[in-house]
């Protein structure tokens, strides 16, 4: 089945500064590459998400790239502001109907003001 | 706002009683999903649904079981709760595009303590 890696784990950076996580995954046939934040309390809610037909995308402070042949997509945040603060996770699924997505661990940022 | 409702959103109980956890979604979705999660921790599939009458475990479903009689509703059972289950377990659902997956919304969770 799929294995996803992300890192870091944490990452701690000063408001306006970037941030930037990474993840792996192992099953060459995903092609649904979503990232998640989640706050205290809630559950994740998407923020952006890419298909393997594509190799970037971008929503205003946010980036993700994908690379299909090393099997890795990162997640940019440009101009960090203190609401960036959250855990942050990425995931992968295959096209079937038959397939759930699978979690990478989670990547703690914290930005200070 | 994500309609998706987990009930209860919190529950204290003790070892070796029988608990249900529900999961609806007025989506319409096909798909469904119970992860659970210690918290800010990382999140470990527990069951997905595909359809009705359609269940799939995932890593870590061994002590619990799940049903799919309707499409909007998916609940998650402990038949005898153990301490090692208190955890935050959270339902998501998704619908399947022609591409495959698509975005999965999450219900706000319900954190189980087993005493």
């Amino acid at each position: 089945g799929e294995n996803v890696e992300q890192h870091p784990s944490t990452l701690s950076v000063q408001e306006g500064d970037s941030a930037v996580i990474k993840c792996t995954y192992s099953d060459s046939a995903s092609n649904y590459f979503p990232w998640y934040k989640q706050e205290l309390g809630k559950g994740p809610q998407l923020i952006i998400d890419i298909r393997s037909n594509v190799g970037e995308k971008k929503d205003q402070r946010i980036a993700v790239t994908l690379n299909k042949t090393a099997k890795h997509f990162s997640l940019h945040i440009t101009e960090t502001q203190p609401e960036d603060s959250a855990v942050y996770f990425c995931a992968a699924s295959m096209g079937q109907a038959g397939t759930a997505l699978i979690f990478g661990k989670g990547t703690t940022l914290s930005v200070s003001s | 706002e994500a309609d998706i409702y987990q009930t209860p959103r919190y529950l204290v109980i003790g070892t070796g009683k029988k608990i249900t956890l529900e999961c609806s979604q007025t989506m319409g979705h096909d798909k469904m999903y119970w992860y659970q999660q210690d918290p800010g921790m990382e999140l470990h599939l527990i069951h997905y649904s595909y359809g009705v009458n359609s269940t799939e475990k995932g890593d870590l479903s061994s002590e619990s079981t799940v049903s799919r009689i309707r499409t909007e509703h998916f609940p998650l059972t402990l038949e005898s709760a153990r301490p090692s289950h208190t955890s935050q377990y959270l339902c998501a659902s998704s619908e399947s595009g022609p591409g495959g997956n698509t975005e999965a919304f999450f219900g706000q969770g319900t954190r189980l303590t087993v005493v």
